[in-house]
């Protein structure tokens, strides 16, 4: 277990919709990274956020928003839901921005949009 | 563009031999590589990693290895063992940024008893 778990664990919106998802960081970790893992393929980086400011943002529209509180737990937020959001969304929570220490999932959030 | 490729979906073993599951990226930005595990319905795992200064990295049953001028990276796993039947990622970084993470495709191992 690696102390990072998200809510909810299963969710179903209808197109148009907007959802938000939870995570809590391991404790101590200041840096949260979001990731979307669509079915087949890799986690694909989302954006990520450190000490509450954005730190990077991967290829995904404006409507895929973020938060970091000063407790550093994070939530993602995805306006005018689509049917391709569909996915595994997966939190990672950092010890430090940088310093090559590994990254700890949590066990994500499978949406579905129907 | 796939700067991550894990280019064998999958990947079938007997109980006891090696698995080597192998790894391409493109960018030479990257300098440091992980290797997650993952099974149903539950978030990667982490397995094992290797900075770009090194070329082997040594963690119990698991050995990742580096050759930078191929931009290649494999994992073994010797002796495999019916429990490490899982999906595996790897993923590379820049900047020493664990948490920005670029991952391949996957390759699913199946270790048969």
């Amino acid at each position: 277990e690696t102390g990072v778990t998200q809510s909810p664990t299963h969710l179903i919106k209808t197109r148009g919709q907007q959802v938000t998802l939870r995570c809590s960081s391991q404790s101590g970790h200041n840096t949260v990274s979001w990731y979307q893992q669509a079915l087949g393929q890799g986690p694909q980086f989302i954006f990520q956020y450190y000490r509450e400011e954005e730190n990077g943002r991967g290829n995904f529209p404006p409507r895929f928003s973020g938060l970091q509180f000063p407790n550093y737990s994070s939530e993602l937020n995805v306006n005018a839901l689509e049917l391709d959001d569909s996915a595994l969304y997966l939190c990672a929570s950092s010890l430090e921005l940088t310093g090559a220490s590994e990254a700890f999932f949590g066990q994500g959030t499978r949406l579905t949009v129907v | 563009d796939q700067q991550v490729k894990q280019n064998s979906p999958s990947l079938s073993v007997q109980e006891g031999r090696i698995s080597i599951l192998n790894c391409d990226y493109t960018n030479s930005m990257f300098d440091y590589f992980l290797w997650y595990k993952k099974y149903p319905a539950e978030g990667p795992t982490f397995l094992i990693s290797i900075s770009s200064i090194k070329d082997k990295n040594e963690d119990g049953r698991f050995t990742v290895f580096l050759n930078k001028s191929a931009k290649h990276l494999s994992l073994h796993i010797v002796p495999s063992q019916p429990g490490d039947s899982a999906v595996y990622f790897c993923a590379a970084s820049a900047e020493g940024n664990t948490g920005k993470l670029i991952f391949g495709q996957g390759t699913t191992l199946q270790v048969k008893p």
